[in-house]
């Protein structure tokens, strides 16, 4: 069955230090979605990308999607106490809104 | 004013009962969903509704059944509960179908 698949499943940084989780899917997707969910908290909607090798950008955040539209990607850029959580992708197919495996992060002061 | 409601926020039962989830938004959104977040924070779609028809129904045991009174409120009824039933329940609602999707606060479910 459809699977999304997210590297790494954790990710302890030094705050300051850049940090990217990549999200993988075993069929083409139709777009893509971004969340992030804070600890104890519910998933947030942080971007959608619809286009093929498509690059969106919101401050520190930098979203890819991959060229064969079956990847992802999301670098955030000098890390901040604020940006620990969960990240998941959400990958589309059919009718469909498949969440990846999640990356939490976990910045260090 | 909270977008998308559920009560109760925690929920503590004993093996074999039966219990309701509810979901309110007040978006005006025309689709609902319902998400199950285990131990581990995989994310998984139950349900959605879309203008009071499922139009998504992932292989979930059917002792899980969702009810929609109106576009506004999607709840969760389960049956028999068991004690793999204990998870993070989340309500969703987005203004199309697969839109950007808003989040309710969720329910801790344990099963005792």
């Amino acid at each position: 069955g459809q699977q999304v698949m997210q590297i790494p499943q954790y990710q302890h940084v030094q705050e300051g230090e850049d940090f990217t989780t990549y999200c993988n899917s075993s069929t083409t997707l139709s777009n893509i979605q971004w969340y992030k969910q804070r600890p104890g908290g519910h998933p947030v909607f942080l971007i959608q990308l619809v286009k093929s090798g498509e690059v969106k950008k919101q401050k520190r955040l930098t979203f890819q999607f991959g060229e064969a539209k079956k990847n992802s990607s999301l670098h955030i850029t000098a890390t901040q106490t604020t940006d620990v959580g969960t990240y998941f992708c959400a990958g589309r197919t059919g009718n469909q809104f498949y969440f990846g495996t999640g990356t939490s992060l976990t910045v260090i002061p | 004013d909270t977008a998308v409601s559920q009560t109760p926020k925690y929920l503590v039962t004993q093996m074999g009962n039966d219990k309701s989830i509810k979901c309110e938004q007040n978006l005006g959104h025309d689709t609902m969903y319902w998400y199950k977040q285990d131990s581990k924070k995989f994310l998984k779609i139950m349900f959605s509704y879309n203008n009071k028809e499922l139009i998504i129904n992932e292989t979930v045991p059917n002792r899980f059944s969702p009810k929609s009174p109106d576009k506004a409120h999607l709840n969760l009824h389960i049956n028999s509960l068991e004690l793999g039933d204990s998870a993070v329940y989340f309500c969703a609602s987005s203004q199309v179908r697969n839109g950007e999707a808003f989040f309710g606060q969720g329910t801790r479910l344990t099963v005792v």
